[in-house]
């Protein structure tokens, strides 16, 4: 149980575009999700915390306008980078809880290419 | 600011040895994880630690708390080749999950 899956694995774009990631609960309802970019052999950065139907909270230094997060379901959550540039390529990761349980389940994470 | 910190960062020991992952952190914490991350993948839990004087074991990896020290340990007994991999412990406070810089171990047959 308590799989997480994310969608798309890889994904390739130009500079400029916006790109949506999509992070599910396969089977449980996930009141918390939570968002982390990994740039290579680095550690996890905490990007944004979201509650389903809230807004998603944001770390210092995380532009809110630029990753856009929508937690609109109890299954799912999405990761928008808007006007993506060079700078943003990395490794996303989600992960996510439900109630007020201890553990979280990490999603298989995304790569992100921007060219 | 909570600060997690990792050491060693990088680890290279041979297969039958035995080492240990220090990870401190800087303020009071509700749980301490630690998780292993191979190379092009996500994060695989390995223990979840819930109060002060907690140990777990799992095969060659033995987790421990000092809540009062602010101190958790992985100990790797005879090491092998598949346990090459980077560790991260993550602290947890709220609603917030605070990860350590890792150690990048490598085991050398």
């Amino acid at each position: 149980g308590a799989v997480v899956s994310q969608h798309p694995s890889w994904v390739i774009c130009k500079s400029g575009t916006s790109v949506k990631i999509e992070c599910r609960s396969l089977d449980f309802q996930a009141t918390t999700m939570f968002w982390y970019r990994q740039f290579p052999k680095q550690s996890l950065m905490l990007m944004a915390t979201s509650n389903e139907g809230s807004k998603a909270t944001y770390e210092q230094g995380v532009e809110k306008d630029k990753f856009l997060i929508n937690h609109a379901s109890l299954t799912l959550s999405t990761l928008t980078v808007t006007s993506a540039h060079p700078e943003d390529s990395s490794f996303y990761i989600c992960s996510a809880r439900h109630g007020y349980s201890y553990e979280q389940y990490f999603g298989p994470g995304t790569r992100l290419t921007v060219t | 600011e909570l600060k997690v910190e990792q050491n060693p960062l990088f680890l290279s020991m041979q297969e039958g040895k035995n080492y240990t992952i220090y990870c401190n952190y800087s303020t009071t914490s509700d749980r301490l994880y630690w998780y292993r991350q191979d190379p092009g993948k996500s994060l695989e839990s390995l223990f979840v630690l819930l109060s002060n004087g907690a140990v777990k074991q799992e095969g060659r990896l033995m987790a421990s708390l000092d809540t009062k020290a602010r101190l958790s340990t992985l100990h790797i007994t005879a090491a092998v080749h598949d346990l090459s991999a980077t560790y991260f412990c993550a602290v947890n406070t709220g609603n917030q999950f605070y990860f350590g810089t890792g150690t990048s171990l490598t085991v050398i047959p």
